[in-house]
């Protein structure tokens, strides 16, 4: 069965520090993919980024970088300088195996909240 | 449309009651979710249409709960005889075929008193 970890269920930090978000993902599949999502105090999730498991290239958007690592099965978030526009619940997701003409079933972790304060 | 429509945004309902809650989701997406998520709790899988394949309904909680989805495109969670365990935030997402990130709709907030 797939499964998502994320043991940190609340960090504060000051405006303007780095903060990283664990993912930690367990799955029998070769062939998958792993996904970000914020969620604002609007309630609404947001897609923030996608990466497949043949790709282990750290990738950098703006503030926001993600470092994949196979070996240990982790898909971890950095922000850069927070703000507080940055506070919300942060959610590591995994895809389950799909076939031609199938959808793919997301698994989520059960979020990191994020607080950043001036 | 341009995003993923649910409604209402809010229903509060007595126990033991019928609840229908509606989602329209993004013209051209072939799948359809409906997770639900309790107070502090991530995200829970409930079912998922894709296109005309039979739906995975391997999340629903218990036989209160069904859904539907008329002509590929507009889909119906149903919760009978609601208990106050059904209160929750009930997200719609839908997306493209394949292992595609989701469209989230806005979700509507289950209350049952």
């Amino acid at each position: 069965a797939q499964k998502v970890t994320q043991a940190q269920t609340e960090i504060s930090v000051v405006e303007k520090e780095d903060v990283t978000l664990d993912c930690v993902y367990e799955t029998r599949d070769t062939t998958y993919y792993l996904f970000w999502y914020k969620q604002p105090p609007s309630g609404e999730l947001v897609f923030l980024i996608r990466r497949n498991s043949f790709d282990e290239q750290n990738e950098i958007s703006g503030r926001y970088s993600w470092n994949f690592q196979k070996s240990t099965s982790s898909f971890n978030f950095t922000i850069t300088a927070s703000q507080v526009v940055d506070s919300a619940v942060y959610f590591c997701a995994l895809s389950e195996r799909w076939g031609t003409g199938t959808a793919s079933k997301l698994t989520f972790g059960t979020g990191t909240r994020l607080q950043v304060t001036l | 449309g341009a995003g993923v429509s649910q409604s209402p945004s809010n229903k509060v309902t007595e126990k033991g009651k019928d609840v229908e809650l509606r989602c329209d989701p993004i013209s051209g997406h072939t799948a359809l979710y409906w997770y639900r998520q309790s107070l502090g709790q991530g995200l829970e899988f409930l079912i998922y249409f894709q296109g005309n394949s039979a739906p995975d309904k391997s999340g629903l909680p218990s036989d209160r709960f069904s859904a539907e989805r008329t002509g590929g495109s507009v889909s119906t969670l149903t919760i009978q005889r609601t208990q106050q365990e059904d209160s929750a935030v009930y997200l719609c997402a839908s997306s493209l075929q394949g292992p595609y990130g989701y469209t989230f709709g806005s979700g509507t907030r289950l209350t049952v008193v």
